[in-house]
């Protein structure tokens, strides 16, 4: 079974600069989350998604991030403009469904604000 | 105060020592996970908890609901053992999400 899939792997921007990160969730996964892990850190969760709708976005900084999960499969979160404060590894985990036990998680996006 | 709390932040030992690794959370759970997370890697689910004791392999993770406190131990370690580990717990009501802690490093030297 593949596992969480996202990319870029790494990537470098300058700040006010915008970014997207990509994530395919495990097939069949209907919950897909996005988080934010700064160095030292436990990871944040940014967005839960339940098939297309968003379940939880209190913690997304709304005026510059956004997020969507348009067909209910693969999604993009985006930062727009960034700022150097994000940068961290942004994690994409998916699990069968809200109450399931399991997350699995992708290998993350490492994002460097210069 | 972070509603879980890992003690300690980091951990060295000699290989073969016997490891634990404290949680404690203040906030009501259904359940507690332990994670996995290498340097450069992804993270990977170790135990998920809402009772009791589970073991595998060299790992064995323990909760006292009451207490609210968990342990992480690993017996006979081992150098590729070396990664951080992370306590989370999933709140109940209609969402579950999971809050994390910060981690635990853990070095093992051969």
């Amino acid at each position: 079974e593949a596992g969480v899939a996202q990319s870029p792997r790494y990537k470098i921007i300058e700040k006010r600069q915008s970014v997207a990160f990509w994530c395919n969730p495990i097939s069949g996964h209907a919950t897909l989350y996005w988080y934010q892990q700064i160095l030292g850190q436990g990871p944040k969760l940014l967005i839960q998604f339940q098939n297309n709708g968003v379940v939880d976005d209190s913690q997304l900084p709304k005026d510059r991030f956004s997020a969507e999960r348009l067909k209910g499969v693969d999604s993009t979160l985006k930062i727009q403009p960034a700022k150097l404060e994000d940068s961290a590894v942004y994690l994409c985990a998916s699990s069968k469904g809200l109450t399931t036990d399991t997350q699995y998680f992708g290998p993350g996006t490492r994002l460097t604000v210069l | 105060k972070n509603e879980v709390e890992q003690s300690p932040q980091n951990l060295t030992a000699q290989e073969g020592e016997f490891i634990t690794i404290n949680c404690s959370y203040s906030v009501g759970i259904s359940a507690l996970h332990w994670l996995q997370q290498h340097p450069g890697g992804g993270i990977v689910s170790l135990f998920m908890l809402s009772s009791g004791k589970k073991k595998h392999g060299r790992l064995i993770a323990t909760i006292n609901i009451q207490e609210k406190h968990s342990s992480l131990h690993i017996t006979a370690s081992h150098p590729r053992d070396s990664a951080v580990y992370i306590c989370a717990v999933k709140s109940g009501g209609s969402n579950y999400k999971l809050t994390f802690g910060k981690g635990t490093l853990l070095t093992v030297n051969p």
